[in-house]
Protein backbone atom coordinates (compact mmCIF):
# COMPACT_ATOMS: atom_id res chain seq x y z
CA UNK A 1 0.00 0.00 0.00
CA UNK A 2 1.41 3.27 -0.89
CA UNK A 3 -0.15 6.80 1.26
CA UNK A 4 0.90 10.23 0.61
CA UNK A 5 0.52 13.16 3.76
CA UNK A 6 0.79 16.48 2.78
CA UNK A 7 1.80 18.82 5.71
CA UNK A 8 -0.27 22.11 5.95
CA UNK A 9 -3.74 22.28 4.09
CA UNK A 10 -2.59 26.15 3.48
CA UNK A 11 1.06 27.82 2.88
CA UNK A 12 0.84 31.41 3.00
CA UNK A 13 4.34 33.54 1.91
CA UNK A 14 5.13 36.78 0.77
CA UNK A 15 6.30 37.75 -2.70
CA UNK A 16 9.73 36.86 -3.58
CA UNK A 17 10.11 34.46 -0.64
CA UNK A 18 11.34 30.99 -0.41
CA UNK A 19 8.34 28.21 -1.31
CA UNK A 20 8.16 25.66 0.93
CA UNK A 21 5.59 22.41 0.49
CA UNK A 22 5.96 19.50 2.33
CA UNK A 23 5.38 15.93 1.68
CA UNK A 24 5.85 12.49 3.10
CA UNK A 25 5.17 9.35 1.28
CA UNK A 26 5.07 5.95 2.59
CA UNK A 27 5.30 3.55 -0.23
CA UNK A 28 6.72 -1.35 0.25
CA UNK A 29 8.29 -0.50 -2.75
CA UNK A 30 10.78 1.81 -4.54
CA UNK A 31 8.40 4.78 -5.44
CA UNK A 32 7.69 7.30 -8.36
CA UNK A 33 6.90 10.81 -6.83
CA UNK A 34 5.50 13.68 -8.70
CA UNK A 35 4.41 17.63 -8.03
CA UNK A 36 1.01 18.71 -9.61
CA UNK A 37 -0.46 22.24 -9.68
CA UNK A 38 -3.95 23.09 -10.17
CA UNK A 39 -4.74 26.37 -10.88
CA UNK A 40 -8.66 27.51 -10.29
CA UNK A 41 -11.15 25.72 -12.24
CA UNK A 42 -7.96 23.86 -14.31
CA UNK A 43 -6.93 20.14 -14.43
CA UNK A 44 -3.34 19.15 -13.04
CA UNK A 45 -0.12 19.96 -14.64
CA UNK A 46 2.78 18.13 -13.52
CA UNK A 47 5.50 20.52 -12.38
CA UNK A 48 8.12 17.84 -11.64
CA UNK A 49 8.87 13.82 -11.21
CA UNK A 50 11.08 11.74 -9.67
CA UNK A 51 11.70 8.54 -11.30
CA UNK A 52 14.77 6.96 -9.02
CA UNK A 53 17.40 8.73 -11.31
CA UNK A 54 18.92 12.00 -10.17
CA UNK A 55 17.59 12.88 -6.12
CA UNK A 56 17.20 16.47 -6.87
CA UNK A 57 14.63 17.02 -9.46
CA UNK A 58 13.72 20.44 -11.37
CA UNK A 59 10.60 21.53 -12.82
CA UNK A 60 8.98 24.01 -14.67
CA UNK A 61 9.13 27.70 -13.31
CA UNK A 62 11.84 26.89 -11.34
CA UNK A 63 10.18 24.62 -8.76
CA UNK A 64 12.32 21.86 -7.67
CA UNK A 65 11.69 18.50 -4.85
CA UNK A 66 14.46 16.64 -3.49
CA UNK A 67 13.62 12.75 -2.53
CA UNK A 68 15.29 11.79 0.59
CA UNK A 69 15.27 8.41 1.29
CA UNK A 70 15.98 8.44 4.66
CA UNK A 71 12.93 10.63 5.50
CA UNK A 72 10.48 9.23 3.14
CA UNK A 73 9.86 12.74 1.73
CA UNK A 74 9.67 14.55 -0.94
CA UNK A 75 9.79 18.18 -0.38
CA UNK A 76 8.76 20.89 -3.04
CA UNK A 77 10.71 24.15 -3.34
CA UNK A 78 10.73 27.52 -5.33
CA UNK A 79 13.39 30.17 -4.11
CA UNK A 80 11.10 33.53 -4.95
CA UNK A 81 7.30 33.01 -4.94
CA UNK A 82 5.44 35.08 -7.56
CA UNK A 83 2.08 36.25 -7.63
CA UNK A 84 1.17 33.21 -9.90
CA UNK A 85 2.34 30.42 -8.20
CA UNK A 86 -0.98 31.30 -5.95
CA UNK A 87 -2.47 27.42 -6.86
CA UNK A 88 -3.18 24.24 -5.30
CA UNK A 89 -0.55 22.04 -5.28
CA UNK A 90 -0.52 17.99 -4.94
CA UNK A 91 1.91 15.53 -4.00
CA UNK A 92 1.80 11.95 -5.51
CA UNK A 93 3.21 8.86 -5.29
CA UNK A 94 3.39 5.74 -7.53
CA UNK A 95 4.62 2.22 -7.11
CA UNK A 96 7.85 1.94 -9.17
CA UNK A 97 5.89 -0.98 -10.70
CA UNK A 98 3.94 1.34 -12.68
CA UNK A 99 1.35 0.01 -15.51
CA UNK A 100 -2.06 -0.35 -13.97
CA UNK A 101 -1.18 0.87 -10.35
CA UNK A 102 -2.91 4.45 -9.86
CA UNK A 103 -0.94 7.48 -8.64
CA UNK A 104 -2.24 7.85 -5.09
CA UNK A 105 -2.92 11.82 -4.20
CA UNK A 106 -2.22 13.48 -1.17
CA UNK A 107 -5.43 16.37 -0.04
CA UNK A 108 -3.52 18.88 -1.30
CA UNK A 109 -1.41 22.39 -0.20
CA UNK A 110 -3.14 26.08 -1.35
CA UNK A 111 -0.74 28.24 -1.80
CA UNK A 112 -1.47 31.67 -0.85
CA UNK A 113 1.49 34.59 -2.09
CA UNK A 114 0.87 37.59 -0.19
CA UNK A 115 2.15 40.88 -2.09
CA UNK B 1 -2.84 19.81 -30.86
CA UNK B 2 -5.38 20.08 -28.71
CA UNK B 3 -5.59 19.33 -25.07
CA UNK B 4 -7.78 16.49 -22.97
CA UNK B 5 -11.34 18.01 -23.45
CA UNK B 6 -13.97 16.99 -21.10
CA UNK B 7 -17.63 18.34 -21.48
CA UNK B 8 -19.63 19.72 -19.78
CA UNK B 9 -17.22 21.89 -17.45
CA UNK B 10 -20.39 22.22 -15.07
CA UNK B 11 -23.15 19.31 -13.94
CA UNK B 12 -26.23 20.20 -12.20
CA UNK B 13 -28.36 17.13 -11.70
CA UNK B 14 -31.04 16.54 -9.27
CA UNK B 15 -31.06 13.50 -7.08
CA UNK B 16 -32.07 10.35 -8.81
CA UNK B 17 -31.04 11.68 -12.18
CA UNK B 18 -28.16 10.27 -14.23
CA UNK B 19 -25.16 12.23 -15.29
CA UNK B 20 -22.84 11.44 -18.41
CA UNK B 21 -19.38 12.58 -18.41
CA UNK B 22 -17.58 13.16 -21.35
CA UNK B 23 -13.77 12.72 -22.39
CA UNK B 24 -12.06 12.94 -25.51
CA UNK B 25 -8.17 12.00 -25.16
CA UNK B 26 -5.20 14.02 -26.77
CA UNK B 27 -4.85 12.70 -30.02
CA UNK B 28 -2.55 9.36 -30.70
CA UNK B 29 -3.54 8.54 -26.81
CA UNK B 30 -5.59 4.91 -26.56
CA UNK B 31 -5.62 5.11 -22.62
CA UNK B 32 -7.63 6.90 -20.20
CA UNK B 33 -7.51 7.77 -16.61
CA UNK B 34 -10.86 8.65 -14.61
CA UNK B 35 -10.17 10.53 -11.02
CA UNK B 36 -12.00 11.86 -8.44
CA UNK B 37 -12.04 15.03 -6.21
CA UNK B 38 -13.94 15.49 -3.58
CA UNK B 39 -14.08 18.67 -1.48
CA UNK B 40 -10.80 18.92 0.68
CA UNK B 41 -9.51 15.45 -0.72
CA UNK B 42 -7.06 14.88 -3.16
CA UNK B 43 -8.04 12.78 -6.62
CA UNK B 44 -8.74 9.66 -6.19
CA UNK B 45 -8.24 6.66 -9.26
CA UNK B 46 -11.70 5.19 -10.14
CA UNK B 47 -11.12 3.73 -13.50
CA UNK B 48 -8.63 3.25 -16.22
CA UNK B 49 -9.57 2.70 -19.67
CA UNK B 50 -8.02 1.45 -23.08
CA UNK B 51 -10.06 1.34 -26.58
CA UNK B 52 -13.07 -0.77 -25.83
CA UNK B 53 -11.55 -2.14 -22.58
CA UNK B 54 -11.86 -1.80 -18.59
CA UNK B 55 -8.63 -2.70 -17.50
CA UNK B 56 -8.76 -1.66 -13.83
CA UNK B 57 -12.05 -0.15 -12.21
CA UNK B 58 -10.92 -0.83 -8.71
CA UNK B 59 -11.33 2.18 -7.28
CA UNK B 60 -14.88 2.68 -8.96
CA UNK B 61 -18.05 2.06 -6.45
CA UNK B 62 -19.90 -1.00 -7.91
CA UNK B 63 -23.25 0.28 -7.73
CA UNK B 64 -24.53 3.06 -10.20
CA UNK B 65 -20.82 3.88 -11.42
CA UNK B 66 -19.85 2.80 -15.25
CA UNK B 67 -17.89 3.82 -17.58
CA UNK B 68 -16.66 2.71 -20.97
CA UNK B 69 -13.94 4.22 -24.03
CA UNK B 70 -15.63 3.05 -27.47
CA UNK B 71 -13.48 2.15 -30.44
CA UNK B 72 -15.00 5.69 -31.78
CA UNK B 73 -15.96 8.25 -29.82
CA UNK B 74 -14.88 9.82 -26.33
CA UNK B 75 -14.61 7.78 -22.73
CA UNK B 76 -17.86 8.12 -20.41
CA UNK B 77 -18.42 7.90 -17.08
CA UNK B 78 -21.80 7.40 -16.27
CA UNK B 79 -23.45 7.93 -13.13
CA UNK B 80 -27.36 6.63 -12.18
CA UNK B 81 -29.16 7.92 -9.67
CA UNK B 82 -27.51 10.44 -8.53
CA UNK B 83 -26.87 11.19 -4.74
CA UNK B 84 -25.56 13.98 -3.37
CA UNK B 85 -22.76 12.62 -1.81
CA UNK B 86 -21.55 12.17 -5.89
CA UNK B 87 -20.90 15.91 -6.13
CA UNK B 88 -17.49 16.31 -6.95
CA UNK B 89 -14.88 17.35 -9.84
CA UNK B 90 -14.45 14.50 -11.89
CA UNK B 91 -10.96 14.57 -13.82
CA UNK B 92 -10.34 12.54 -17.22
CA UNK B 93 -6.20 11.81 -18.36
CA UNK B 94 -5.27 10.26 -21.01
CA UNK B 95 -1.22 8.97 -22.31
CA UNK B 96 -0.32 7.33 -25.22
CA UNK B 97 1.39 4.63 -23.93
CA UNK B 98 0.32 2.28 -20.37
CA UNK B 99 1.99 4.92 -17.93
CA UNK B 100 0.04 7.31 -15.96
CA UNK B 101 3.36 9.41 -15.34
CA UNK B 102 2.65 10.35 -18.78
CA UNK B 103 -0.73 11.17 -18.78
CA UNK B 104 -2.37 14.73 -19.72
CA UNK B 105 -5.69 15.71 -17.92
CA UNK B 106 -7.94 17.54 -18.86
CA UNK B 107 -10.09 20.70 -16.95
CA UNK B 108 -12.08 18.52 -15.26
CA UNK B 109 -16.64 18.04 -14.77
CA UNK B 110 -17.89 19.67 -11.95
CA UNK B 111 -20.89 18.23 -10.65
CA UNK B 112 -23.73 19.44 -8.56
CA UNK B 113 -26.31 16.96 -7.48
CA UNK B 114 -29.18 19.50 -6.19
Amino acid sequence: AQSVTQLGSHVSVSEGALVLLRCNYSSSVPPYLFWYVQYPNQGLQLLLKYTSAATLVKGINDFEAEFKKSETSFHLTKPSAHMSDAAEYFCAVQNSGGGADGLTFGKGTHLIIQP
Amino acid sequence: NAGVMQNPRHLVRRRGQEARLRCSPMKGHSHVYWYRQLPEEGLKSMVYLQKENIIDESGMPKERFSAEFPKEGPSILRIQQVVRGDSAAYFCASSPRQDRTEAFFGQGTRLTVV
